[in-house]
């Protein structure tokens, strides 16, 4: 069984300063991996995913992820946050077994403070 | 190209009454998801279509929902009667065919809000 856990539903920081962002999940099989991003309005957009090779992934705008199979984890980071970047983000897993669903954390909301 | 399009936006209606929200895929993606956010939870998936016929509807709450693709295009979720627990964002995907959505990308609406009072 595949499930997922987001850390803070909510998540504020400066302009300019680091993001990060928390998912842990469990699987029963080898997982894939993924962010998606929801700005205002909007449906929910790929921002990057994990499937094979490199367990650091990057995705658009600055935003990268890291595989840690020993936690498990799939962190979403970003070095310097942007007023565009606030939104709200889903991590999501998925695998082979589970066949084509996507099982969703609970989100978690972003804000960038000027 | 057009993206994945639903309708309504915003649906506000009395518990015991029907509601019809419809999604519109992009073309050509045979894969259609249905997918629900309750508020402040997580989205879980309802059901999968490839082109008309339903792959896995294991995630239907009950049997007030029931979701159709006829002629592979579009597809419907009529929820009948609706309960109060109904209310959340209702999200539909696709994604093209031969790609499996473990490993593909998911191409997701704006999601219809349905409130159930």
């Amino acid at each position: 069984a595949q499930s997922v856990t987001q850390l803070g539903s909510h998540v504020s920081v400066s302009e300019g300063a680091l993001v990060l962002l928390r998912c842990n999940y469990s699987s029963s099989v080898p997982p894939y991996l993924f962010w998606y991003v929801q700005y205002p309005n909007q449906g929910l957009q790929l921002l990057l995913k994990y499937t094979t090779g490199a367990t650091l992934v990057k995705g658009i705008n600055g935003f990268e992820a890291k595989f840690e199979k020993s936690e498990p984890s799939f962190h979403l980071t970003n070095p310097s946050a942007h007023m565009s970047d606030a939104a709200e983000y889903f991590c999501a897993v998925s695998g082979i077994r589970a066949g084509n669903q996507f099982y969703f954390g609970t989100g978690t909301s972003l804000t960038v403070i000027p | 190209e057009a993206g994945v399009t639903q309708f309504p936006s915003h649906s506000v209606i009395e518990k015991g009454q029907t509601v019809t929200l419809r999604c519109d895929p992009i073309s050509g993606h045979d894969n259609l998801y249905w997918y629900r956010r309750v508020m402040g939870k997580e989205i879980k998936f309802l059901l999968h279509f490839v082109k008309e016929s339903k792959q896995d509807e294991s995630g239907m709450p009950n049997n007030r929902f029931l979701a159709e693709r006829t002629g592979g295009t579009y597809s419907t979720l009529k929820v009948q009667p609706a309960e109060l627990e109904d209310s959340g964002v209702y999200f539909c995907a696709s994604s093209p065919p031969g790609i499996t959505g473990a490993t593909g990308e998911l191409f997701f609406g704006e999601g219809s809000r349905l409130t159930v009072l």
